[in-house]
């Protein structure tokens, strides 16, 4: 089972960054979606889809439909540069899986 | 202060093997949904295995027969046996908690800091 990602996204200050996920599973399983700052270990952004984690600033959302599971950072700034990376569960819903990262340039 | 703090890396020669330590505190592990996930240098999260409720283990295919997760309720650490070990299994070892926030398991919100291994000749 695979989720699938662009390798990178780029965007200007201010501007909306939508990075996007892709999965077979997507249509009946939650995304997720984590934030990874270089030497830093994950933090978790959003769950079960669109919910935001507590402390996570607005500009972050994200929506799921069929198999297309989608962030959007809007009004993206400098410290959101890091790589960010979809996860959800297979159809058994017991083994997990990442999406293989998309690095975001915000500049 | 919930965290969850792994131990245990270090260089050993391929087909050696390891043991990583995943010590909790602010929360019990054995009620909680506990991963191990790790990161090749310069590549992208790969989940490893899983210990969850109940004790159910599950492994990612790469890892199924090599690793063993397991867990001591008494210091509230997890562990990952990591035996015949390969090159590829080089990277930093993250221990992952499952938010107790979400309705369902899946999305991980308390992360260590990692430990290293290094498997070469």
């Amino acid at each position: 089972y695979e989720l699938t990602q662009p390798p990178s996204v780029s965007v200007s200050p201010g501007q909306t960054a939508r990075i996007t996920c892709s999965g077979d599973a997507l249509p009946k399983q939650y995304a997720y979606w984590y934030q990874q700052k270089s030497g830093q270990a994950p933090v978790l952004v959003i769950y079960e889809d669109s919910k935001r984690l507590s402390g996570i600033p607005e500009r972050f959302s994200a929506s799921s439909s069929g198999a297309l599971a989608t962030l959007t950072i809007s009004g993206a700034q400098v410290e959101d540069e890091a790589a960010y990376y979809c996860s959800s569960t297979d159809s058994g819903g017991n083994h997990r899986v990442f999406g293989g990262g998309t690095k975001l340039t915000v500049l | 202060e919930v965290q969850v703090v792994e131990s245990g890396g270090g260089l050993v020669q391929p087909g050696g093997s390891l043991r990583l330590s995943c010590a909790a505190s602010g929360f019990t592990v054995s009620s909680s949904y506990m991963n191990w996930v790790r990161q090749a240098p310069g590549k992208g999260l790969e989940w490893v295995s899983g210990l969850y409720i109940g004790g159910r283990t599950y492994y990612a295919d790469s890892v199924k027969g090599r690793f063993t997760i397991s867990r001591d309720n008494l210091k509230n650490t997890m562990y990952l046996q990591m035996n015949s070990l390969r090159v590829e299994d080089t990277g930093v070892y993250f221990c992952a908690r499952d938010s107790v926030v979400t309705a369902t398991p899946g999305g991980m919100d308390v992360w260590g800091p990692g430990t290293t291994v290094t498997v070469s000749s």
